[in-house]
């Protein structure tokens, strides 16, 4: 089947826009992460869903970036007012389960510029 | 918090070398424990993980203990290939807190040399 898939693969915008990013999760996968990697940098946890729960949204680094996940599907990442720090591979991955114990399988990633 | 912290990269090695690549963490609870990778042009995926004390995790040639009392969970490899040279992740899991995010480390850049 098909795995985790991510859309746009590249986006460049410009200072101030809005952006949102998709996230595909595998069919069935009850839990959706999304991290940030900056370059040359570790994963940065932003927010993860699982299932029905409320989100943990403790990764978020500020009110500028929100997302929303439809039940067990699709999920964006949405960023306003883009600044040049946002700047990064935004990563989205999914687990069937119970996400603490479950492989999580990755996504290519959506690489954002802001100039 | 919780927190993973890794050794420093890049690790640069001749084929066939031990590689040792440490990981120590802290966590309120009892964690899972993982080992990523990501090869060059590639997404992350899992390479191993242990789920409690004492438990070896190993897959590909790679090993990695969890060792709670040194909090310690070392990734090694008995003799390392060019196709080995990748960027590897140590990250943990833990539930104690009601949410069960993952927190990763800075990644450790491998290069191995035929």
């Amino acid at each position: 089947g098909a795995g985790v898939s991510q859309s746009p693969s590249n986006k460049v915008t410009e200072k101030g826009k809005d952006v949102e990013l998709r996230c595909d999760p595998i069919s069935g996968h009850t839990a959706l992460y999304w991290y940030r990697q900056r370059l040359g940098q570790g994963l940065e946890f932003l927010i993860y869903f699982q299932g029905n729960s409320a989100p943990d949204k403790s990764g978020l680094p500020s009110d500028r970036f929100s997302a929303e996940r439809t039940g067990e599907s699709v999920s964006t990442l949405t960023i306003q007012r883009t600044q040049q720090e946002d700047s990064a591979v935004y990563l989205c991955a999914s687990s069937f389960g119970l996400a603490g114990i479950n492989e999580q399988f990755f996504g290519p990633g959506t690489r954002l510029t802001v100039l | 918090g919780d927190s993973v912290t890794q050794m420093e990269g890049p690790v640069t090695l001749s084929e066939e070398a031990f590689l040792t690549i440490n990981c120590t963490y802290t966590a309120t609870g009892y964690p899972s424990l993982f080992w990523y990778v990501q090869y060059p042009g590639e997404g992350l995926q899992l390479l191993l993980k242990a789920t409690k004390a004492d438990d070896k995790g190993s897959n590909k040639g790679f090993e990695a203990t969890y060792r709670k009392e040194t909090t310690s969970f070392h990734l090694e490899k008995g003799s390392v290939q060019v196709s080995d040279s990748a960027v590897y992740f140590c990250a943990l899991s833990d539930g104690s807190s009601g949410t069960y995010k993952y927190i990763f480390g800075t990644g450790t850049r491998l290069k191995v040399l035929a």
